[in-house]
């Protein structure tokens, strides 16, 4: 079945500094892929998302590349900020009829001033 | 203004009671679900609903059950089966291809005491 991975965490990092959270995926067909945020006691935000390979998706600083290739949908921000911190998740969608999300399980970031 | 509205933001149960959680929208989305999230895990899914009076089991289940009688409302009831009930809510919302993205409700957070 689909499966998302993502890297553990929490990752902690200073202000300003550079950030990577992986994220690799197994399913079938051609997914959409997204990355959501969660701060403290609420609901999920969605961050970004490309639903085709080699799409790019950004917001707020964010980027993330679809690589089929490496079925993996890194998330990247080039300088992070304290309002940053929260818990990151990684999901996949296949185009079926009722097109469930699929979730890594989080990495939590972290970020001091 | 347009989205996801749960209720209550937290909830108290006795052991062996039934609990209904409630999900509604004004987004005009044919699609609802139900995730439930523990501590450290991503989310994984309950119940999940495509049209008004037809709904689909998910991944766990057991222990709960919904009704979609309107396209807006979309409430989970925690029966006393529910082994381990205590956790975080999410109803989620989805319109059009399996390409579009779910949108989330703020959660309910369950305590069994």
């Amino acid at each position: 079945g689909d499966s998302v991975t993502q890297m553990e965490g929490p990752v902690t990092l200073s202000e300003e500094a550079f950030l990577t959270i992986n994220c690799t995926y197994t399913a079938t067909g051609y997914p959409s892929l997204f990355w959501y945020v969660q701060y403290p006691g609420e609901g999920l935000q969605l961050l970004l998302k490309a639903t085709k390979a080699d799409d790019k998706g950004s917001n707020k600083g964010f980027e993330a590349t679809y690589r089929k290739e490496t079925t993996s949908f890194h998330l990247e921000k080039g300088s992070v900020q304290v309002s940053d911190s929260a818990v990151y998740f990684c999901a996949l969608s296949t185009p079926s009829g009722y097109s469930t999300l699929t979730f890594g399980k989080g990495t939590m970031l972290l970020v001091s001033p | 203004d347009g989205g996801i509205t749960q209720s209550p933001k937290y909830l108290f149960r006795k052991e062996g009671q039934n609990v209904t959680l409630s999900c509604e929208q004004n987004l005009n989305h044919d699609a609802m679900y139900w995730y439930r999230q523990d501590p450290g895990q991503g989310l994984r899914l309950i119940y999940y609903s495509q049209i008004v009076n037809d709904f689909q089991k998910g991944d766990i289940a057991e222990g709960y059950s919904v009704s979609r009688e309107k396209k807006e409302s979309f409430p989970l009831t925690v029966t006393s089966a529910q082994k381990n009930p205590t956790a975080f809510y999410l109803c989620a919302s989805r319109t059009g291809s399996g390409r579009d993205t779910q949108y989330f409700g703020p959660g309910t957070r369950l305590t069994v005491l």
